[in-house]
């Protein structure tokens, strides 16, 4: 079983480019998300969606653009990036809210210079 | 949503039991304890979740007393592969768009 796929795992870009992150998951999950780890900072909630067509914003949606066009997918853009952009990007999925757990992916590794 | 407190680190050796403690002193009824583990350069696997009382799978074993004001993490017999930072959770049941936020864990270091 797959889970969940991120692409691609890592990427360097320079400041100002423009790129998008792909989560592909394969469990039929309502609900999905995109953080971003950085050192000792923990997760933090970037985007998440609650079903296909869907998107809300999360702690950090600054710099940040998603769409949920297919039930199975979840892009993550950024438009403009950022040195602060630098970070490890995870993306999970769920079948419900919260009280269910979680299936992550294993990260997109994204460097801005 | 209920703030959690967990120790930074800790270490043990193969072979021994670890308990990690949350402290977790707002929270609510609706409210479940999750605990989540990560690997470097993994993203986060879920472990276990309870309610109450006590909940046991093949990874972990989960203790939560009456109050509910904290929990603690308990993980059999560690090997090295245990190594990891793991993750104390607050998750509302009820809360129809809740999100997972996570702390900084705790990160366990089981050394030979």
């Amino acid at each position: 079983n797959a889970g969940v796929t991120q692409t691609p795992k890592f990427r360097v870009l320079k400041t100002g480019q423009s790129m998008t992150l792909l989560c592909a998951q394969d469990m039929n999950h309502e609900y999905m998300y995109w953080y971003r780890q950085d050192p000792g900072m923990g997760l933090r909630l970037i985007h998440y969606s609650v079903g296909e067509g869907t998107t809300a914003k999360g702690e950090v949606p600054d710099g940040y653009n998603v769409s949920r066009l297919k039930k199975q997918n979840f892009l993550l853009g950024l438009e403009s990036a950022a040195p602060s952009q630098t970070s490890v990007y995870f993306c999970a999925s769920s079948q419900g809210p919260g009280s269910y757990g979680y299936t992550f992916g294993s990260g997109t590794r994204l460097t801005v210079v | 949503l209920a703030k959690t407190t967990q120790p930074i680190s800790m270490d043990s050796y193969e072979g021994q039991e670890v308990n990690i403690t949350c402290s977790h002193n707002n929270i609510a009824t609706n409210d479940y304890i999750t605990w989540y583990q990560q690997f470097p350069s993994q993203g986060p696997r879920f472990i276990i979740q309870g309610y109450k009382t006590k909940v046991t799978n093949e990874v972990a074993s989960l203790f939560i007393p009456a109050d509910r004001k904290s929990s603690t993490l308990s993980l059999p017999r560690v090997s090295l592969s245990d190594t990891a930072v793991y993750y104390c959770l607050v998750v509302n049941l009820n809360s129809g768009y809740s999100t997972l936020t996570f702390g900084k864990g705790t990160m366990l270091l089981v050394s030979p």
